[in-house]
């Protein structure tokens, strides 16, 4: 099983700022990583796959880097909407399909 | 516009079961795979069991192979997942989730989610 280790746990920032968000991943995932968001009380949403590909109506401000093991999400200037956890998730080797253990992003 | 609708959650006696049904409308339900992923109280996503297409193949979890089965009826656009031999840590928020193609990997679609309580 391939393990996701995301930090930090918690980042805090302040709205307009930069938020970079790390997720490793214990073994190669090409770049089959996907990460998601999540709000309280909601769902999960699709932010990025293929490790860089923003999902349909994704703002361009997130943006995902990274391959093999090591892989970034970055969210420029911070909107209050944005302050949630964040996922990322491998889909290269499986079953299992595995989550990191997210990223809380709250306002500084 | 893509709606997941999941049902079928509660409050169930440990070793109990429970059959959760996710019903799907505004795509081609035919054309891809789907996946049940949960959620403990205040805790990570954890992916459960995930199913073809087709319905033809089936991927589960270790933590709940042997107690779980998924399945679906491409008539109905329905989900179903059956969940027998019912433990506490099984309470969870269990979602279910559109897969981007016809293979499990990402989830594009996500219902709003079922409380599954195993208590006594």
């Amino acid at each position: 099983e391939i393990v996701m280790t995301q930090s930090p746990a918690t980042l805090s920032v302040s709205p307009g700022e930069r938020a970079t968000l790390s997720c490793r991943a214990s073994q190669s995932v090409s770049s089959n990583l996907a990460w998601y968001q999540q709000k309280p009380g909601q769902a999960p949403r699709l932010l990025i796959y293929g490790a860089s590909t923003r999902a349909t109506g994704i703002p361009a401000r997130f943006s995902g880097s990274g391959s093999g093991t090591e892989f970034t999400l970055t969210i420029n200037s911070l909107q209050s909407e944005d302050f949630a956890v964040y996922y990322c998730q491998q889909y290269n080797n499986w079953p299992p399909l595995t989550f990191g253990g997210g990223t809380k992003v709250e306002i500084k | 516009e893509v709606q997941l609708l999941e049902s079928g959650g509660g409050l169930v006696q440990p070793g109990g079961s429970l059959r959760l049904s996710c019903a799907a409308s505004g795509f081609t339900f035919t054309r891809y795979a789907m996946t049940w992923v949960r959620q403990a109280p205040g805790k990570g996503l954890e992916w459960v069991s995930a199913i073809s297409f087709t319905g033809d193949t089936s991927y589960y979890a270790d933590s709940v192979k042997g107690r779980f089965t998924i399945s679906r009826d491409n008539s109905k656009n329905t989900l179903y997942l059956q969940m027998n031999s019912l433990r506490a840590d099984d309470t969870a928020v269990y979602y279910c989730a559109k897969d981007f193609y016809r293979v499990p990997t990402i989830f594009d679609f996500w219902g709003q989610g079922t409380l599954v309580t195993v208590s006594s």
